[in-house]
């Protein structure tokens, strides 16, 4: 086990909808990583927090948001969902910002999410 | 833009033979490599990494990687593999020179081992 919890494990929602997820990260860890994996893809980055704050987007729209706690948990929001956001999301905890390089990254279970 | 490209998106081999999972990476800068596993059920684990120094790295489970940076590769291999080792294998790439804070993954490859 890595310590990096997820919650919910199973969610299904309605296209339109608006869904939340949750990740706390292993003790001592204070970057968060948002993956998206859908079926027989990899693991595309979504984004970064680091203290709280975004460091670092990959290429998905705004209706995906982040938040960072002060206790390095984070949240993955998504709104106006789409059957196209059906997909394993993936958090991963690091110590540190992973630009800084040299730094791994520990994943979570995920949750796996369906849009119908 | 850093890319992975995982050349065999599915493999099937008998207990005891041996693997090699191939992975090219595009990248012009300096980089960091991994390879993950994902065993059936369960979360993305980390096998091996590349961060500096010798290219030939150690992982665990019996797993190498080789780095080949003229080739811009990092070929996974075991040289006699078992059942347990059927799972989902990741390359991944981490840019250092202004690619931004992400992993960047290959597609997979799906290892089957048969008895």
């Amino acid at each position: 086990e890595t310590g990096v919890t997820q919650s919910p494990t199973h969610l299904i929602k309605t296209r339109g909808q608006q869904v939340t997820l949750r990740c706390s990260s292993q003790s001592g860890h204070n970057t968060v990583s948002w993956y998206q994996q859908a079926l027989g893809q990899g693991p595309q980055f979504i984004f970064q927090y680091y203290r709280e704050e975004e460091n670092g987007r990959g290429n998905f729209p705004p209706r995906f948001s982040g938040l960072q706690f002060p206790n390095y948990s984070s949240e993955l929001n998504v709104n106006a969902l789409e059957l196209d956001d059906s997909a394993l999301y993936l958090c991963a905890s690091s110590l540190g910002p992973l630009q800084g390089g040299n730094t791994e990254a520990f994943f979570g279970q995920g949750t796996r999410l369906t849009v119908v | 833009a850093q890319s992975v490209s995982q050349h065999n998106h599915h493999v099937i081999l008998s207990e005891a033979a041996s693997l090699e999972l191939g992975c090219n990476y595009s990248y012009g800068g300096t980089v960091n490599l991994f390879w993950y596993v994902q065993y059936p059920g369960q979360h993305l684990q980390l096998l091996l990494k590349y961060f500096s120094g010798d290219p030939l790295v150690k992982g665990i489970k019996g797993f190498e990687a080789e780095f080949i940076k003229s080739k811009f590769s990092f070929n996974l291999r075991k040289p006699s593999v078992q059942w347990s080792d059927t799972a989902e294998y990741f390359c991944a790439v981490r840019g250092l020179t202004g690619g931004g804070n992400k992993l960047t993954f290959g597609t997979g490859t799906q290892l089957k081992v048969e008895l």
